[in-house]
C-alpha cells in the first residue's frame, strides 16, 4: 500500500538553528499535511498544502509541495526550545466505498533542541 | 477554538478484559476515526466512521474491536478481551467533511495499559 518515507528519523540542533525534514512516498498525493506531536498529547495540524509546487508558511515554519506531487518539506527558522516533539508528515488515501478519505502518517522526524 | 476531547486519559485493564474509549468529536464534523500509536511507534489507522457505519478498518482493526455513535455526540472504540499487545495510545480523530481539504482533528488521546 501507500506508504510515506519522512527523514531523517531524529535531529539534535541548538537553539537558533534551522531545521529542515522531508518526507517522500513512491506513489502520489493530492494533499501533504504536516503534523507536530508534543510528548502526551495528539497530532496537532501545522500546515496543509493542496497543490503542487505550493510553498506555505505558519510562523517560523515553510512547508512545500513537491512539483511531483510525490515530496514534501518542512523547515523551521530559528528554532527555539519549544519546537522539542515529533514532526510527522501525513496524506489522506481516497476511501472508495464512500468518497471519504483515511489519513496515513510517516514515521515521524523527532527533534531535540539544545538550549 | 473546538476540540475533540477524549476520556479517560489513561486506562489500565488486566488482560482478557473489555474496555470502552471514549471520544467527543468536533460537534459539527461528519467522518470520524481511530487511530494507534504504540510507544516509539508511528500513528496507525484503525478505522474510519462516517454516516453510522464504518467506512474502512485496517488489518489491526480485527473481531475484538468494535466502534460506536451511540448518541448525537459520543463516539466509542471497543475492545473486546485486551491483549498485552493493545497497549498503546489511542486517538480519536474527525474531520469536516469527507474531502481533501479537510485535515484531521485529533483528541489528546487515552494511554491504554494492559497488564
Amino acid at each position: 500500500g501507500q506508504q510515506l518515507n519522512q527523514s531523517p528519523q531524529s535531529m539534535f540542533i541548538q537553539e537558533g538553528e534551522d531545521v529542515s525534514m522531508n518526507c517522500t512516498s513512491s506513489s502520489i498525493f493530492n494533499t501533504w499535511l504536516w503534523y507536530k506531536q508534543d510528548p502526551g498529547e495528539g497530532p496537532v495540524l501545522l500546515i496543509a498544502l493542496y497543490k503542487a509546487g505550493e510553498l506555505t508558511s505558519n510562523g517560523r515554519l515553510t512547508a512545500q509541495f513537491g512539483i511531483t506531487r510525490k515530496d514534501s518539506f518542512l523547515n523551521i527558522s530559528a528554532s527555539i526550545p519549544s519546537d522539542v516533539g515529533i514532526y510527522f508528515c501525513a496524506g489522506p488515501i481516497p476511501l472508495l466505498n464512500t468518497g471519504g478519505f483515511k489519513t496515513i502518517f510517516g514515521a515521524g522526524t523527532r527533534l531535540f533542541v539544545k538550549a | 477554538e473546538p476540540e475533540v476531547t477524549q476520556t479517560p486519559s489513561h486506562q489500565v485493564t488486566q488482560m482478557g478484559q473489555e474496555v470502552i474509549l471514549r471520544c467527543v468529536p468536533i460537534s459539527n464534523h461528519l467522518y470520524f476515526y481511530w487511530y494507534r500509536q504504540i510507544l516509539g511507534q508511528k500513528v496507525e489507522f484503525l478505522v474510519s466512521f462516517y454516516n453510522n457505519e464504518i467506512s474502512e478498518k485496517s488489518e489491526i482493526f480485527d473481531d475484538q474491536f468494535s466502534v460506536e455513535r451511540p448518541d448525537g455526540s459520543n463516539f466509542t472504540l471497543k475492545i473486546r478481551s485486551t491483549k498485552l499487545e493493545d497497549s498503546a495510545m489511542y486517538f480519536c480523530a474527525s474531520s469536516e467533511r469527507g474531502l481533501l481539504n479537510s485535515p484531521l482533528h485529533f483528541g489528546n488521546g487515552t494511554r491504554l495499559t494492559v497488564t
